[in-house]
């Protein structure tokens, strides 16, 4: 069973600043998705990474999928309160389409 | 052009009561997956159906839990004489096609259910 891990759990930083989470796994992924979920409401897709080296940009969010497709990133400059939420990585690899998700990094950005 | 709905919102039930949650696809989505979140154990998947079938329900509990995607109406899970280890948030997702790569599915606002 592919097991993903994400890091860090919890992240507490001031607008402005930079950070970078981790989704790490055990096994190849044919394809990754990042959610993100506020408070009481469902997860939200940001983007899909299918390619090994593959890097996309949503504004001031950059995802980076690794060479070996076992990993990704996501990178936040300059972080605003906006961002505040649960990061969710997931794997789409299953043929029958249900998908995997890590346990999350919950992020709080104070103003 | 609507997302994915769910109602209702929040439902509270005593236990031993069953509990009915609803799911409405997004607008020419036929592939629903149904999602439980408890704060403990994160996101995990239950079942996944298309119209009248059951594809992949490898996450349901083997007991109380069913689900459907009839023919006509919203995809329904339900769970009977709950049990306050039922309680959790509930989310449906709906996509266009299923499995592949660009699997992408796309989430409703969940039901959390309150079990006393």
């Amino acid at each position: 069973t592919q097991l993903l891990e994400q890091s860090p759990q919890f992240l507490s930083i001031q607008e402005g600043e930079n950070l970078t989470v981790y989704c790490n796994s055990s096994s190849v992924f044919s394809s990754l998705q990042w959610y993100r979920q506020e408070p009481g409401e469902g997860p939200v897709l940001l983007v899909t990474v299918v390619t090994g080296g593959e890097v996309k940009k949503l504004k001031r969010l950059t995802f980076q999928f690794g060479d070996a497709r076992k990993d990704s990133s996501l990178h936040i400059t300059a972080a605003q309160p906006g961002d505040t939420g649960l990061y969710l990585c997931a794997d789409g690899s299953s043929n029958t389409g249900k998908l995997i998700f890590g346990q999350g990094t919950t992020l709080q950005v104070k103003p | 052009n609507a997302g994915v709905m769910q109602n209702p919102r929040h439902l509270v039930r005593r236990r031993g009561q069953e509990a009915r949650l609803r799911c409405s696809p997004m607008k020419g989505h036929s592939h629903v997956y149904w999602y439980r979140q408890l704060p403990e154990e994160g996101l995990k998947f239950m079942v996944y159906l298309q119209k009248e079938n059951i594809i992949d329900e490898s996450g349901m509990p083997k007991e109380r839990f069913s689900a459907e995607f009839p023919k006509e109406g919203p995809s329904i899970l339900r769970i009977q004489q709950v049990v306050r280890g039922d309680s959790a948030a509930y989310f449906c997702a709906s996509s266009l096609t299923s499995g592949g790569s660009y699997n992408e599915q796309f989430f409703g606002p969940g039901t959390r259910l309150t079990v006393l």
